[in-house]
């Protein structure tokens, strides 16, 4: 069974950092692409970052600059380091998986980590 | 960006009846390798999205044939042939051709 656990959200001040991780299980975590994609109380969903099973990177313009995607296949984990946050990255954070042709067919997904930037 | 235009955003529909979700895009979506990346997705209350219907019509293992999705280019539509209670939640629309890849608003589908 292909399960995503994501933890690491939490109360934050603005400006502060987070590490957000996705914990991974049940398929070849290094033969496919992830994602991380947010959704802002009582809103829609928006794809955050996205990273390649070679490693490239992809970021919405929003969060350029602050947060940085990685993974480390050897534990089966993505990570989402969050940097200057503001007030309106306060979402909660999905982990995706990508389908066969990557995270544009994003196939399962976490329940997500709840992230919150307030003084 | 892409932009997703959903339609309607909100759709009551009456056990057993038909329900139809449109979805329109900015600009094509197909691809330079000539697949078009679009995907419906359904998410009830306090869950995650779950994953529908890949690639305009491909429906996902496990969701049931009353689901159906069509369309090309610019244009997309989900179908249910009949309504069944486990239906209920917001159906998102998504392309995956133009990164960022973008979501549509949302359609809240509730039982009348």
């Amino acid at each position: 069974e292909i399960q995503l656990v994501e933890s690491g959200g939490g109360l934050v001040q603005p400006g502060g950092s987070l590490r957000l991780s996705c914990a991974a299980s049940g398929f070849s975590f290094s033969s496919y692409s992830l994602g991380w994609a947010r959704q802002a109380p009582g809103q829609g969903l928006e794809w955050v970052s996205a990273i390649a099973r070679g490693g490239d990177a992809y970021y919405a313009d929003s969060v350029k600059g602050r947060f940085t995607i990685s993974r480390d296949n050897s534990r089966s984990t993505l990570y989402l380091q969050m940097n200057s946050l503001r007030a309106e990255d306060t979402a909660i954070y999905f982990c995706a998986k990508g389908g066969a042709g990557g995270i544009r067919e994003a196939d399962y997904w976490g329940q997500g980590t709840l992230v919150t930037a307030s003084s | 960006d892409v932009v997703m235009t959903q339609s309607p955003l909100s759709l009551p529909v009456t056990l057993g009846q038909p329900a139809s979700i449109a979805c329109s895009s900015s600009q094509s979506l197909v691809h330079s390798d000539g697949n078009t990346y679009f995907n419906w997705f359904l998410q009830r209350p306090g869950q995650p999205p779950r994953r529908l219907i890949y690639k305009i019509s491909n429906r996902d293992s496990g969701v049931p044939d009353r689901f159906s999705g069509s369309g090309s280019g610019t244009d997309f539509t989900l179908k249910i042939s009949r309504v069944e209670a486990e239906d209920v939640g917001v159906y998102y629309c998504m392309q995956g051709t133009h990164w960022p890849y973008t979501f549509g608003q949302g359609t809240k589908l509730e039982i009348k």
